[in-house]
């Protein structure tokens, strides 16, 4: 089975600074990866995923995300934070054959300060 | 396209009532599934279906049941609702289980 670390609860950062948020995962199979965002009383929406193919992945508003086998991660960033980032981002992965579910990490909270 | 549509958007239950939260979505994706989301634990899957007539358990079914009997609608039920059923729940789908999930708005259910 799979499953999903993002190590603590909650990143704060300033305007304009990086943005860098953890995803470990555990597979015995290729992975698909994914990173889901979900703005305050709405539903999650995909801001990238790793399928195949070229390991860093570019995705949505500014984000993106490297797959790295040797150290079982896929970790998020974006050069410079928005306001408008501020929510609450979730690590997930899935593989193919019998168990292919998403399984979902328990999420980080982005804070930005002006 | 509508995408996923979920209704209601909240509701409030006492303990022992029942009521099923519906889910319908336009893209005629096979899969489908339920979700929770509860503070600091993510969301888990409740159910899935991989297409009309067949459904299989998540990681946490007890209390909830479902049936898909069209490719656009997976109702979810809750036969007997309790406190701990309180959370917000989404619905998501997609063309294939290995695929990005199309999530809906949600449902916020209190049960009291």
């Amino acid at each position: 089975a799979q499953s999903v670390t993002q190590l603590g609860s909650h990143v704060s950062v300033s305007e304009g600074a990086l943005v860098l948020l953890r995803c470990n995962y555990s597979s015995s199979v290729p992975p698909y990866l994914f990173w889901y965002v979900q703005y305050p009383n709405q539903g999650l929406q995909l801001l990238l995923k790793y399928t195949t193919g070229a390991t860093l992945v570019k995705g949505i508003n500014g984000f993106e995300a490297e797959f790295k086998k040797s150290e079982t991660s896929f970790h998020l960033t974006k050069p410079s934070a928005h306001m408008s980032d501020a929510a609450e981002y979730f690590c997930a992965v899935s593989v193919t054959g019998a168990n292919s579910k998403l399984t979902f990490g328990k999420g980080i909270t982005l804070s930005v300060r002006p | 396209n509508a995408g996923v549509t979920q209704t209601p958007k909240f509701q409030v239950l006492k303990t022992g009532q029942s009521m099923t939260l519906q889910c319908a979505q336009d893209m005629n994706h096979e899969y489908m599934s339920w979700y929770r989301q509860d503070p600091g634990m993510g969301l888990r899957l409740i159910h899935y279906s991989v297409g009309a007539g067949i459904t299989d358990q998540g990681e946490v079914p007890n209390g909830y049941n479902v049936s898909r009997s069209t490719t656009e609608d997976f109702p979810l039920r809750l036969l007997s609702a309790a406190p701990s059923q309180t959370s917000v729940y989404f619905c998501a789908s997609s063309r294939k289980e290995v695929d990005t999930q199309y999530f809906g708005p949600g449902t916020r259910l209190t049960v009291l």
